[in-house]
Formats: C-alpha cells, sequence, structure tokens
C-alpha cells in the first residue's frame, strides 16, 4: 500500500513569500495530483503530473520520479492562496491515496 | 466544465436512521467515488463505481453501501447511521484510468453529523 507523506502539515507565510510543500510518496505512482481546498469548501484539481514540471499562474509543481517526491510552490504568496493544499498518488488503477494535508495561512 | 453535485451541504440526522447521500456528475464520467474526510486522517475511499451497478469496496466500506442504478447518479447509503460517521463526504468522478488525464472532479461536500 502507498503511504504518501505531506510536509509541513502547518504553514504561516506572509504576503509575498516563496512557499514550498512537499509530497513524498511510498511506491512507484503513475501519476501525482495536487488539490486545493478552502475552509468549508470543496476540493479543487490544481495540477496532475507523472514527471517533469508544470506551472499554472504562480503555482509550479514538480516531480521527481526516482526520488519518489513531488513539490508545489507558490510564489509571491496572497491571502487568497490560504487553503488546505493535499497530493495525491494514484498508482496502476483508479485510486488515489492522499497526504494527510498541508494547511497554509498567508497573511497580509 | 465538469460539475458534480450533491444534495446537501449540511445534513443533521439521528443515530439509527438510515441516511442517504446523492452525487450527479453531468460529464458522462464512468467512474465515481465516495470518500470520507476527517481531520487528521486525510480523505479515506468508502466505495467507487465504475460503470452502472457496477462497485468497489474502497478502504472504509463498514456501515455504507452504494447504489449506482444511472451513469450520472451515486447514492451513499448509510444503513444505520452511528455518531462515528459523523464526518465531510466528498463524492467525485472521473474518465476511466486508461485515459491518459484522469483527474478526479469533486463536488462540494456534505458536512454530516448525526446526533
Amino acid at each position: 500500500k502507498n503511504e504518501v507523506e505531506q510536509s509541513p502539515q502547518n504553514l504561516t507565510a506572509q504576503e509575498g513569500e516563496f512557499i514550498t510543500i512537499n509530497c513524498s510518496y511510498s511506491v512507484g505512482i503513475s501519476a501525482l495530483h495536487w488539490l486545493q481546498q478552502h475552509p468549508g469548501g470543496g476540493i479543487v484539481s490544481l495540477f496532475m503530473l507523472s514527471s517533469g514540471k508544470k506551472k499554472h499562474g504562480r503555482l509550479i509543481a514538480t516531480i521527481n520520479i526516482q526520488e519518489k517526491h513531488s513539490s508545489l510552490h507558490i510564489t509571491a504568496s496572497h491571502p487568497r492562496d490560504s487553503a488546505v493544499y493535499i497530493c495525491a498518488a494514484r498508482g496502476s488503477n483508479y485510486k488515489l491515496t492522499f497526504g494527510k494535508g498541508t494547511l497554509l495561512t498567508v497573511n497580509p | 466544465d465538469v460539475k458534480v453535485t450533491q444534495s446537501s451541504r449540511y445534513l443533521v440526522k439521528r443515530t439509527g436512521e438510515k441516511v442517504f447521500l446523492e452525487c450527479v456528475q453531468d460529464m458522462d464520467h464512468e467512474n465515481m467515488f465516495w470518500y470520507r474526510q476527517d481531520p487528521g486522517l486525510g480523505l479515506r475511499l468508502i466505495y467507487f463505481s465504475y460503470d452502472v451497478k457496477m462497485k468497489e469496496k474502497g478502504d472504509i466500506p463498514e456501515g455504507y453501501s452504494v447504489s449506482r442504478e444511472k451513469k450520472e447518479r451515486f447514492s451513499l447509503i448509510l444503513e444505520s447511521a452511528s455518531t462515528n460517521q459523523t464526518s465531510m463526504y466528498l463524492c467525485a468522478s472521473s474518465t476511466p484510468a486508461a485515459v491518459s488525464y484522469n483527474e478526479q472532479f469533486f463536488g462540494p461536500g456534505t458536512r454530516l453529523t448525526v446526533l
């Protein structure tokens, strides 16, 4: 069974700071997802990647398949980025194994 | 845009009641999922359906059942609600795993409280 670990669990930043959230998994995967969940809200998919790097606006996701590690970066962070960020690893089938999430708070 | 809707945002039920949570998706997705989300535990898969009338148990199916009579609708049933089923329930849908971009789309969630 895949174990997915995220760090840190909680992260507080000042507006404008560069933020990194890390995700490690224990067995090989076919894809890794980064998800965002606002308080009381549903979950939105940010990225799905199986190699290299993807960028969308101020968000960047990278994955290193050999090291079984992925990072989510936020450049020029803003209070509206405050949310829970969740990584999820997909094996050879449909199932996702989720990390416990990182609660990000960006203060103005 | 893919839309996944859930029948209620908030629900309060009493111990022993039968509870139905409904999920509808409008993208003709084959796969549908029910998760529960609890603090410190993250999201855990309850049941999964890969086609009409087909279902598979997830990691925590005990105390739950599901129904998928139509492709767009996936129902989660708590046969006899208990207090330890108080949680946030999230539904999701996706294309089959064979499709390269097998992204899951989530509904807004139902926060269920069992008294």
